[in-house]
């Protein structure tokens, strides 16, 4: 069974950072591309970051590109993402999902980021 | 930026009847489409991909049609589990986008 804990989340302050991880089980995660997905209170769903089974490659939406950092650790089987100079605007649950290969099969339960101060 | 417009924002629909949502792209993305299922505070759940392929255990009165730059996801008999909010999503190119979401909810 496909499972992805994310991790990490939690109340930040104004340009500070943040790092989540989500552990994942039940597949070669070294063969599957991941992805973060953000979702602001009340407010639909955003694409944030990918990157491949390898992490050779990485893909940022334009709102986080330079600020965040995805990254993975496959003998881990964890995901990461390096959150920069954050802002209210980050403010979101933040869900991690494995790619199959370009949509997103599965999906953790998300952790939530509250920028503030 | 491939902008994903749906339509409408809200459907009200009656248990068992039919519903049909719609998905436009800006410009078109083949068939690299996808759609998704969000019921309050859960994540979100594929159900559709490739713009007509039904996920793995989605119930068959879920269906997927179009390509290019239209799409419509038609659920036929509405089920009480099946009010939820639906998304639409492509693959086509990056950034990847959703479209803004279409509320089903109870007539």
């Amino acid at each position: 069974e496909v499972q992805l804990l994310e991790s990490g989340g939690g109340l930040v302050q104004p340009g500070g950072s943040l790092r989540l991880s989500c552990a994942a089980s039940g597949f070669t995660f070294s063969s599957s591309g991941m992805t973060w997905v953000r979702q602001a209170p009340g407010k639909g769903l955003e694409w944030v970051s990918a990157i491949t089974g390898s992490g050779g490659n990485t893909f940022y939406a334009d709102s986080v590109k330079g600020r965040f950092t995805i990254s993975r650790d496959n003998s881990k089987n964890t995901l990461y993402l390096q959150m920069n100079s954050l802002t209210a605007e980050d403010t979101a649950v933040y869900y991690c999902a494995k790619t199959a290969p370009y949509y997103f099969n599965y999906w953790g339960q998300g952790t939530l980021v509250t920028v503030s101060s | 930026e491939i902008v994903m417009t749906q339509s409408p924002a809200t459907l009200s629909v009656s248990p068992g009847e039919r519903a049909t949502l719609s998905c436009r792209a800006s410009q078109s993305v083949n068939s690299d489409l996808a759609w998704y299922q969000q019921k309050p505070g859960q994540a979100p759940r594929l159900l559709i991909y490739a713009a007509s392929t039904r996920a793995t255990g989605i119930p068959g009165r879920f269906s997927g049609s179009g390509s290019g730059t239209e799409f419509t996801l038609t659920i036929s008999s509405l089920q009480s589990e099946d009010f939820a909010l639906y998304y639409c999503q492509q693959y086509s190119n990056w950034p990847r986008t959703f479209g803004q979401g279409t509320k089903v909810e109870i007539k």
